[in-house]
């Protein structure tokens, strides 16, 4: 069962505009959710995180919004580089269960 | 501080053999999340251990083991290869609390089976 989705497999932007990255969740439990980036080769790094009883969370050029009552969240760079270009994963979890994850965007930006 | 690591990078079997994948978790942490990653379907939880035990479980048949030791090292064993194993087999440490604590994932487990 894919309880985090991600239904973009691909995301294309230029250099300087805004990324923005969508993530549905079914599971109403889940109470925490992050953002991991992937490079080839590499494991997964986490990038930003939110919990539920927030909407926003900034960190410097990555912002995560989260609206419970459609169960979506997003991320957006602003501004987009060319090293973000990787795979962006959502996941999702609560109290001490498993880090459930989407199947990942691919985000490349261009110069 | 020493990442994850795993070991070995890359494995290639064949079908109907088994194989053993190890990870060593950060110093400190003592959860080990396993998780299988193919084109298109993302990252899928195969298990978690928490102090040499399985706390957590995927969808995943028999054929997919885990076991940690006390040292938080951990190993997973899949039997009877078939092709549709072939993943990047990913292993993540973390400090287990109440929740939302991040995974820290080692570069993965590369296995293709012929």
């Amino acid at each position: 069962d894919q309880q985090v989705k991600q239904n973009s497999p691909s995301l294309s932007v230029q250099e300087g505009r805004i990324s923005i990255l969508n993530c549905d969740y079914t599971n109403s439990m889940f109470d925490y959710f992050l953002w991991y980036k992937k490079y080839p080769a590499e494991g997964p790094t986490f990038l930003i995180s939110i919990s539920s009883i927030k909407d926003k969370n900034e960190d410097g050029r990555f912002t995560v919004f989260l609206n419970k009552s459609a169960k979506h969240l997003s991320l957006h760079i602003v501004p987009s580089q060319p090293g973000d270009s990787a795979v962006y994963f959502c996941a999702a979890t609560y109290n001490n269960n498993d880090m459930r994850f989407g199947a990942g965007t691919r985000l490349t930006v261009k110069p | 501080k020493a990442g994850v690591t795993q070991t070995p990078r890359y494995l290639i079997k064949t079908r109907g053999q088994q194989v053993t994948l190890s990870c060593s978790p950060i110093s400190g942490h003592r959860s080990v999340s396993w998780y299988q990653q193919t084109p298109g379907q993302g990252l899928q939880f195969l298990f978690e251990y928490f102090s040499e035990t399985q706390r957590n479980k995927g969808n995943f048949p028999g054929r997919f083991s885990g076991r940690q030791f006390s040292n938080s090292r951990s190993e997973m064993n899949v039997s009877t290869l078939e092709l549709g194993d072939s993943a990047l087999y990913l292993c993540a440490s973390s400090v287990p609390g109440t929740g939302g604590e991040k995974l820290f994932f080692g570069s993965g487990t590369q296995l293709s089976v012929l």
